[in-house]
C-alpha cells in the first residue's frame, strides 16, 4: 500500500531554530507538493515540484522558507530561522500529472506537526 | 481568481441520518477541476472524488454522493445514513487548467461533520 510519508511527525522548537521537515513521496510519482494547515488560513499551497524542479513557490514565505527536492525520492521543506507564526501542520502530498491540461488526485502524506515557542 | 466557499463551520447529525455538506466555487476558467477531501481525527487528507468541469453527472459510492451543478457553481456532498465514521472535516476544493496550473488545489475552509449515536 503505497502512501506519502513524513517526517518528523511532532516538531516542538524555540524561536529562531532551524527546522526541517522531509517528505518521500510515493514512487513513480512526479510532483509533489507542500501545503501548510492553520486555523486562520487553513489549507495553503506553499510550493510544488515537477520532476523535482520548482514550479511554483509563490505561496512560500521567501525570507525564511525553503524547498528543494535533491532526489526523486526525498522533498525537504526548511525555516530558518522559525517564528511562533509558522506553527501549523504542514502536508506533503504527491501525484502523477501529466502536463497542465491533464490531473490526477494529489496523495497526502500524514503530515508534520510543528510548534514553535 | 478561483475561491471555495463551505458555509457550513459545523454540522451534528445522529447516526443514520442524511447530510449534505455544501460547496460552492468561484472560477473565471471554463476547464477545471473540483475535489472533495475528508479529513478524519488522525490528520491525514483522503481522496474522496474528482470531477472535471465537462461532466455534470451526478456520481454515487456507496453511501456516498455528489451533485455537481454549473449553473450555480455548486459541488455538493451527501452521506447517506451517516455513521460515527464519517465524523471528519470535508474539504471542498478546486483547480483551475487554463492558467496552466492543474496542479495548484485551493481549498475551502472545511466542514466539520460530527456524527453521534
Amino acid at each position: 500500500d503505497a502512501r506519502v510519508t513524513q517526517t518528523p511527525r511532532h516538531k516542538v522548537t524555540e524561536m529562531g531554530q532551524e527546522v526541517t521537515m522531509r517528505c518521500q513521496p510515493i514512487l513513480g510519482h512526479n510532483t509533489v507538493f507542500w501545503y501548510r494547515q492553520t486555523m486562520m488560513q487553513g489549507l495553503e499551497l506553499l510550493a510544488y515540484f515537477r520532476n523535482r524542479a520548482p514550479l511554483d513557490d509563490s505561496g512560500m514565505p521567501k525570507d525564511r522558507f525553503s524547498a528543494e527536492m535533491p532526489d526523486a525520492t526525498l522533498a525537504t521543506l526548511k525555516i530558518q530561522p522559525s517564528e511562533p507564526r509558522d506553527s501549523a501542520v504542514y502536508f506533503c502530498a504527491s501525484g502523477f500529472l501529466q502536463g497542465a491540461a491533464s490531473y490526477n488526485e494529489q496523495f497526502f502524506g500524514p503530515g508534520t506537526r510543528l510548534t514553535v515557542l | 481568481a478561483q475561491k471555495v466557499t463551505q458555509a457550513q463551520t459545523e454540522i451534528s447529525v445522529v447516526e443514520k441520518e442524511d447530510v449534505t455538506l455544501d460547496c460552492v466555487y468561484e472560477t473565471r476558467d471554463t476547464t477545471y477541476y473540483l475535489f472533495w477531501y475528508k479529513q478524519p481525527p488522525s490528520g491525514e487528507l483522503v481522496f474522496l472524488i474528482r470531477r472535471n468541469s465537462f461532466d455534470e453527472q451526478n456520481e454515487i459510492s456507496g453511501r456516498y454522493s455528489w451533485n455537481f451543478q454549473k449553473s450555480t457553481s455548486s459541488f455538493n456532498f451527501t452521506i447517506t445514513a451517516s455513521q460515527v465514521v464519517d465524523s471528519a472535516v470535508y474539504f471542498c476544493a478546486l483547480s483551475e487548467v487554463s492558467t496552466g496550473t492543474a496542479s495548484k488545489l485551493t481549498f475551502g475552509t472545511g466542514t466539520r461533520l460530527q456524527v453521534t449515536l
